[in-house]
């Protein structure tokens, strides 16, 4: 079955530091990865997908990376802002299905 | 294009009452998802849809949940008694088709449910 964990489950710093947020997953066999922000009241919305045959995506400053023989991923967030406060999740897709994790709260200080 | 329609946004009921909620999918998305978000956990698929067809039901608790796609456009997720261990934030996504990636998912704002 599996299981997807993202730690740490909650993290604060300054404004303008370069921060790396953290998913694992129990079983390699996956279709993709994608990374996911949440706002509070919000829906989700999607900020990277990863194939299982791909390393990495970017999106302006963020960078996520895929290491499927580790069972890892990381989302990599250059020159952080205030406006990058909010939840991130990670989900696998195994079988047509979303996996999810618990998501880290992000909360960048000004 | 507009997005996935959720309401209400928010709604409080007393245990043992029921409680319905809406989706709208993005016009053309054959799929439909309703998830289940406890605070500080991450999304619990409950059912998907296939156009007006159950692809996966295996969480949903039957017993008292149920949800219904009868045209393959809108749905409806109902509650019928709700618990405590229902208030939850309770999310409609749709896409394409089954098999789409991120770029095909498109969530709704959910609806935050507190049952008291």
């Amino acid at each position: 079955k599996q299981e997807v964990t993202q730690i740490p489950a909650a993290l604060s710093v300054p404004e303008g530091e370069n921060l790396v947020l953290n998913c694992s997953f129990t079983d390699s066999a996956i279709y993709n990865l994608q990374w996911f922000r949440q706002d509070p009241g919000k829906g989700l919305t999607s900020l990277l997908l990863i194939q299982s045959s791909q390393r990495e995506q970017t999106s302006g400053r963020l960078n996520a990376s895929l290491d499927k023989s580790s069972g890892r991923s990381t989302l990599y967030i250059a020159a952080s802002q205030p406006g990058d406060s909010a939840t991130y999740l990670c989900a696998v897709r195994s079988n047509y299905q979303l996996i999810w994790g618990a998501g880290t709260k992000l909360i960048i200080k000004p | 294009e507009a997005g996935v329609a959720q309401s209400p946004r928010y709604k409080i009921i007393e245990k043992r009452q029921s409680v319905a909620f809406w989706c709208n999918p993005i016009s053309g998305h054959a799929t439909l998802y309703w998830y289940q978000q406890i605070l500080g956990q991450g999304p619990k698929l409950l059912i998907q849809f296939q156009n007006n067809g159950v692809v996966d039901d295996s969480q949903l608790p039957k017993d008292r949940f149920s949800a219904e796609r009868l045209k393959g456009v809108d749905s409806t997720l109902k509650i019928q008694p709700a618990k405590l261990e229902d208030s939850a934030v309770y999310l409609c996504a749709s896409s394409l088709g089954p098999g789409q990636g991120a770029s095909g998912y498109t969530f709704g704002s959910g609806t935050r449910l507190t049952v008291v």
